[in-house]
């Protein structure tokens, strides 16, 4: 079956400290990799995603996440964390083996940044 | 460009009723995919659909179902409503159907089922 572990529930950063937000992948064939981020009462919004190419994949709001084929790891990062980055982080992956555009999500990681 | 728009926002409905929940797409955007959040279970796939048909389906009971009509609104429903459909119902659509396509979510539906 394919999946998407987030081992961490919550991760805690200091202001302007660098951050990592975990996240691993089980699927058959290449992956497709994505990273979203929802802020409380909202909606999810797409920060970025692997489809082939270089490992480190920049997105939105200065986070880049790096893949790692050996490791099936798909960890978010960002150099300098602001408190505005507090929220629930969501990894997921397009099985292959359905039709169309289906996420499967890993089951979400709260980061904290105090200041 | 206008986001992707979900109405209503928040619901109350009694077990045994049915639900239909509404969403607009982003303009240009073809596809529309509908999850349920929860605490438990978090974001699980309920439906895709594409230029009106249904692209494919999650691991959900037949009671939920939808439907995309020609300018790409999609709308879910739910029938004979159990407590444990309480949840935050997503819409997300992208440009075109398939596993490259990033999604945009709208804000979602709160569902309370009583």
């Amino acid at each position: 079956a394919q999946s998407v572990a987030q081992p961490e529930d919550q991760v805690n950063v200091a202001e302007g400290n660098p951050l990592t937000v975990k996240c691993t992948y089980s699927v058959s064939g290449n992956p497709y990799l994505f990273w979203y981020v929802q802020y409380p009462n909202r909606g999810l919004q797409f920060l970025l995603k692997y489809i082939t190419g270089d490992n480190l994949v920049k997105g939105s709001y200065g986070f880049e996440a790096e893949f790692n084929k050996s490791q099936t790891s798909f960890h978010l990062k960002k150099p300098s964390a602001l408190v505005s980055d507090s929220a629930l982080y969501f990894c997921a992956v397009s099985p292959l083996n359905q039709a169309g555009t289906a996420l499967i999500f890993g089951k979400g990681t709260t980061l904290s940044v105090s200041s | 460009k206008a986001g992707v728009t979900q109405t209503p926002r928040y619901l109350i409905k009694t077990r045994g009723q049915q639900v239909t929940l509404s969403c607009s797409p982003i303009s240009g955007h073809r596809s529309v995919s509908w999850y349920q959040q929860t605490p438990g279970q978090g974001l699980q796939f309920l439906f895709e659909y594409f230029s009106e048909t249904q692209r494919n389906k999650g691991n959900f009971p037949g009671r939920f179902s939808g439907r995309q009509f020609s300018n790409s609104r999609s709308e879910m429903n739910v029938s004979t409503l159990e407590l444990g459909d309480s949840a935050l119902y997503l819409c997300a659509s992208s440009f075109s159907s398939g596993h490259s396509y990033e999604q945009y979510f709208g804000p979602g539906t709160r569902l309370t089922v009583t």
